[in-house]
């Protein structure tokens, strides 16, 4: 495996389910995203980790919950979501402290809320 | 105003056709200036990367940076059916780190052979 994985690709849920994505780096950077993209709307960052450490929430509901176990592994816990949440999430690394240090992105999970 | 206006098209053109595409941005702080290329089911993956103003080439593709009008491009020279995608400008400050980064809303392109 190499680049940034992500699964699942497609999730269905309901309002009420709990569910979780998974994102695993095999590049051996220290900094982890998760960002948002919905039609027709920028790229929304939602967290940061660097070394294992989260840098960033921007301001995202409590329904989204974040882990890092480590710094080639990041989750999103989901649960109670809206269907306003139904976007493409896309996970992404990079090695922080190099000048224009490049974001890998993965292939990004579909999510549908129902 | 948007930190960074992306028309977001859709964008049509004729195998072969020069290509055009452009970002416009308010906040002058912006020093590092990126296009991602975005494939139909894919994760964005970094195409041209600038530091403050001037241009790059690399192959087909020319990046321009206008910090005085706050104004960013990226041309496609001949273009290609396989150029097909969507394309998002990004930037950031010098002090920032690469979460930093803010997005525009990208552009659909679609190359007919």
């Amino acid at each position: 495996e190499t680049g940034v994985t992500q699964t699942p690709r497609h999730l269905v849920m309901g309002m009420t389910n709990k569910k979780s994505l998974k994102c695993e780096q095999h590049l051996g950077h220290n900094a982890m995203y998760w960002y948002k993209q919905s039609a027709k709307k920028p790229l929304e960052l939602m967290f940061v980790y660097n070394f294992k450490e989260q840098t960033e929430n921007n301001s995202v509901p409590s329904r989204f919950s974040p882990e890092c176990p480590n710094s080639s592994h990041l989750f999103l816990h989901l649960h109670t979501l809206q269907p306003e949440d139904s976007a493409l999430y896309l996970c992404a690394s990079s090695q922080e402290r190099l000048a224009g240090g490049e974001l890998f992105f993965g292939e990004g999970s579909r999510l549908t809320v129902l | 105003q948007k930190e960074v206006e992306q028309d977001p098209g859709p964008l049509s053109v004729p195998e072969g056709a020069i290509v055009s595409l452009n970002c416009t941005y308010s906040n002058s702080a912006f020093q590092y200036f990126m296009w991602y290329r975005q494939y139909s089911r894919k994760g964005p993956e970094l195409l041209m990367y600038t530091y403050s103003s001037g241009n790059k080439e690399d192959g087909r593709f020319t990046a321009q940076v206008d910090k005085s009008s706050k104004y960013i491009s990226l041309f496609i020279r001949d273009s290609q059916p396989s150029d097909s995608a969507t394309y998002l400008c990004a930037m950031r400050d010098s002090g920032g780190s690469n979460y930093k980064l803010t997005f525009g809303k990208g552009t659909l392109l679609t190359v007919n052979p």
